[in-house]
């Protein structure tokens, strides 16, 4: 089963713009990290916060963590059409279980 | 190469034919994991290895599914008597901690398996 539940399912915006993506999970977690995945490749790692993180920033990209909401959104600064990809954000539980990873947010960035 | 290498990228197979993916993983890296994405979904669980240990199996979806990593580096995932819901990309990962993948996991690039 799928933990996270990222919204939108899928984004479309102009290239220049932000994008935000969010996700929901249900238990509590030791931390959470977003994935990104080009179409017909693996999987990438972008960014990890931990549970004890409200915000951390890697280049364009802003997450932020809300324990008591749970819930997480990644913010990708001044998009660009590269950034067109899938993603994933992944919690680990308590007690380190494997990553689950949520559906997914299909992002199309465009020039 | 630095990578996570999987083979063979694509698979086809008819129905009922066992199949066998490779993963090799970084180099040095304890951890190594099977996960199963579905079209337009996000990647399962389904196995987890410290070195040659499987501590986690719980994703398997059925007896046809078999994971090994003999001598703790290369791992291989067994499907026998395939069904055409077994058609997913099937995603290998590795890491270096010991622990169970709460760190940043590198992937493949993915074996896509299409049952006929």
């Amino acid at each position: 089963s799928q933990q996270g539940e990222e919204d939108p399912q899928a984004l479309s915006i102009q290239e220049g713009e932000n994008a935000t993506m969010n996700c929901s999970y249900k238990t509590s977690i030791n931390n959470l990290q977003w994935y990104r995945q080009n179409s017909g490749r693996g999987l990438v790692h972008l960014i990890l916060i931990r549970s004890n993180e409200r915000e951390k920033h890697s280049g364009r990209l802003r997450v932020t963590l809300d324990t008591s909401k749970k819930s997480s959104s990644l913010l990708i600064t001044a998009s660009r059409a590269a950034d067109t990809a899938s993603y994933f954000c992944a919690t680990v539980h308590s007690g380190n279980t494997p990553l689950v990873f949520g559906k997914g947010t299909r992002l199309s960035v465009i020039a | 190469g630095a990578g996570v290498s999987q083979s063979p990228r694509y698979k086809v197979a008819k129905r009922g034919q066992d199949v066998a993916l490779r993963c090799d993983p970084i180099s040095g890296h304890v951890s190594l994991f099977w996960y199963q994405q579905a079209l337009g979904q996000g990647p399962e669980f389904l196995t987890y290895f410290q070195n040659e240990a499987q501590l986690d199996k719980s994703g398997l979806p059925s007896d046809r599914f078999f994971a090994e990593r003999p001598e703790g580096s290369v791992s291989t995932l067994k499907i026998q008597r395939t069904q055409q819901e077994d058609s997913a990309v099937y995603l290998c990962a590795s890491s270096f901690p010991r622990d169970s993948g709460t760190g940043e996991l590198f992937f493949g690039e993915g074996s896509r398996l299409t049952v006929l």
